[in-house]
């Protein structure tokens, strides 16, 4: 049982380029979630989904943008990655609100 | 403004019980959670709390104080494979979590 399924797992880039994030969950949720993790801060919500087709901004949505592709499906797109990007991302998922989250292994983004 | 109040690190002994606390005032509420994150590693859910009291599992038990914007976490009868950073996370009014920045348990042998 797969759960949520983060693609790449690393990536260099340097300032300027672009680059999208993939995410896909096989528990058949509702809801999919984008965050960000710096150290010494709590995650951050960049953009989340409440369900296929639609998509909404979270605590830091600048600099990024997301497609809800189908149900299974929620990308992050980076247009012209910065330095302040760099940190570790994570996709989520959860039945409905007030649900625990399920979360993927991560992506490490390094901006240079 | 919304905020979530955790210690940063926190270090016991292998066998012993640790409480770690969480404070928080958010725009309404709507649960809290609880997630463990071992380093490198996603979060991973372990408790939930939206009534006042405490909710046991296993070794792990979580309490809430609605009125006072307080929760802990309890972690009995520690192990080596508990060193981790704890996670507390609540609901606000949008639906949306507010995490805090984590608490990095050592454990010792």
């Amino acid at each position: 049982n797969a759960g949520v399924t983060q693609t790449p797992k690393f990536r260099v880039l340097k300032t300027g380029q672009s680059m999208t994030l993939l995410c896909a969950q096989d528990m058949n949720h509702e809801y999919m979630y984008w965050y960000r993790q710096d150290p010494g801060m709590g995650l951050r919500l960049i953009h989340y989904s409440v369900g296929e087709g639609t998509t909404a901004k979270g605590e830091v949505p600048d600099g990024y943008n997301v497609s809800r592709l189908n149900k299974r499906e929620f990308s992050l797109r980076l247009e012209s990655a910065a330095p302040s990007q760099t940190s570790v991302y994570f996709c989520a998922s959860s039945p409905a609100e007030h649900q625990p989250q399920h979360f993927g292994d991560g992506t490490r983004l390094s901006i240079l | 403004g919304q905020n979530i109040d955790q210690p940063t690190e926190m270090t016991a002994t292998e066998g012993a019980i640790v409480q770690i606390n969480c404070t928080y005032q958010t725009s309404g509420f709507n649960g809290l959670f609880w997630y463990q994150q071992h380093a490198g590693e996603a979060p991973t859910f372990l408790s939930y709390n939206v009534l006042d009291g405490l909710e046991e599992k296993g070794r792990f038990s979580s309490f809430l104080s609605r009125s006072k914007g307080y929760s802990y976490l309890l972690l009995k009868e520690l192990q080596m494979k508990d060193s981790a950073s704890y996670l507390c996370a609540v609901g606000d009014s949008n639906y949306q979590l507010i995490w805090g920045a984590g608490t990095k348990l050592i454990i010792k042998p």
